[in-house]
């Protein structure tokens, strides 16, 4: 148990659905991360939710639509998702100190999307 | 921005033996340095970490070394056993608040009993 719970574990959504990934910190933490991890490849962070700016990555498609209402929530909203986004998603959160350093990083366990 | 190489991308020992995994970093303002570890079917988990103030940090079987001016760091771990196989990650961190980790490619360990 490391404080940051995904839900749901599985998910099998065709490519025409539109589904929602959801991750709670229990930490107290002040940010919040979407990784994409994908077979053979690095971990790829996706969006960061930070001292209230969202900060993102360029090279994600506009299928992928975060949504952070709250220090300690954090959403991904899917909707008409290609195979190739099959990987698994995992949110993480850590604390940023005012002096600009970065704590570690604590992960949730992850959620397997399959896009059919 | 940061870049972070990790090597090799696959390693397997003999139970017992030691295992050495290196990472390299591009940007000289990284201060923080973890190392994180995951196992089949869940998340990444922290095992241990350095700052850039030490250069090295051991726990136990597990010893992170630093090398501030060549901007390298690597992950030791002595007497190795079969829950010690896991996909391990190095990662950076720049001195930004909004700079979150960068992290390594990963190496898959495999200690054959």
């Amino acid at each position: 148990e490391t404080g940051v719970t995904q839900t749901p574990r599985h998910l099998v959504m065709g490519m025409t659905n539109k589904k929602s990934l959801k991750c709670e910190q229990h930490l107290g933490h002040n940010a919040m991360y979407w990784y994409k991890q994908s077979a053979k490849k690095p971990l790829e962070l996706m969006f960061v939710y930070s001292l209230e700016e969202r900060v993102e990555n360029n090279s994600v498609p506009s299928r992928f639509s975060p949504e952070c209402p709250n220090s300690s929530h954090l959403f991904l909203h899917l909707h008409t998702l290609q195979p190739e986004d099959s990987a698994l998603y995992l949110c993480a959160s850590s604390q940023i100190g005012r002096a600009g350093l970065n704590t570690e990083a604590f992960f949730g366990q992850g959620t397997r999307l399959t896009v059919v | 921005g940061e870049n972070v190489e990790q090597h090799p991308s696959t390693l397997s020992v003999q139970e017992g033996d030691s295992a050495v995994i290196k990472c390299t970093y591009s940007d000289s303002a990284s201060n923080y340095f973890p190392w994180y570890k995951q196992e089949l079917g869940k998340g990444p988990q922290l095992i241990i970490d350095i700052r850039s103030n030490v250069g090295e940090k051991k726990d136990q079987r597990i010893a992170v070394t630093l090398n501030k001016t060549a901007k390298h760091f690597s992950l030791h771990i002595t007497e190795t056993q079969p829950e010690d196989s896991a996909v391990y990650f190095c990662a950076a961190s720049i001195k930004s608040r909004n700079t979150p980790l960068v992290f390594g490619k990963g190496t898959r360990l495999s200690v054959i009993a």
